[in-house]
């Protein structure tokens, strides 16, 4: 069983486009972390989320705590946003789960 | 600050050989965390430790060990390696679980 569900889990958009990738969980959460991994391998962190709305420059992420599900959104793609984008979320037992990932590539 | 390292970066191993997977913070994080990441599975919970002296495991624990005698060290032992265990192996640190990760560059590691 998967207790973090992301889709799409490839996406690939014309460079401008609106970008939206979604997280459905299934646990009961004290915060959400979406992830960036680009191809070299290195995971940084994008945002963390216990509830409402983050922004960060033309990134904005989401999270409905009552229906269990996040949105990162991309305004605005760019190329340099081709990467995988990972859902975790920190459960009870101060365990982390993680989707499957979403591979974005932003063509110019 | 280094932030998380991680070493080595590559290694192979032959079937039935121990090693270690070294990691370290010097951001004076209390949570660390040991991840396996394998195509189409995504990234998945080995072993955490919420402070000095404390550990715990994850969602894939068998074949590995830990142990987390210091705040900054938190090193990942395969007893007796397995093909099974050929995997890109992420450590991760963190204030807490509410706070932001930090991961380490990974480790890939073949088994034979």
């Amino acid at each position: 069983k998967n207790e973090v569900e992301q889709s799409p889990q490839n996406l690939t958009a014309q460079e401008g486009e609106f970008i939206t990738i979604n997280c459905s969980y299934s646990v009961g959460i004290s915060a959400l972390h979406w992830l960036q991994q680009h191809p070299g391998g290195g995971i940084v962190s994008l945002f963390m989320l216990s509830s409402g709305k983050k922004k960060h420059g033309r990134l904005i992420a989401t999270i409905n705590i009552q229906e269990k599900h996040s949105s990162l959104h991309i305004t605005a793609s760019h190329p340099r946003d081709s990467a995988v984008y990972i859902c975790a979320v920190y459960g009870t037992g101060n365990q982390f789960y993680f989707g499957t990932g979403t591979s974005l590539t932003v063509i110019p | 600050n280094a932030g998380v390292t991680q070493t080595p970066k590559f290694q192979v191993l032959k079937t039935g050989q121990s090693m270690t997977l070294q990691c370290a913070q010097d951001m004076n994080h209390e949570y660390m965390s040991w991840y396996r990441q394998d195509p189409g599975m995504g990234l998945r919970l080995i072993h955490y430790s919420v402070g000095a002296g404390i550990t715990d495991q994850g969602e894939v624990p068998n074949g590995y060990n830990v142990s987390r005698s210091t705040t900054e060290d938190f090193p990942l032992r395969l007893l007796s390696a397995a093909p099974s265990q050929t995997s890109v192996y992420f450590c991760a640190s963190s204030y807490w679980g509410t706070d932001t990760q930090y991961f380490g560059p990974g480790t890939r590691l073949t088994v034979l």
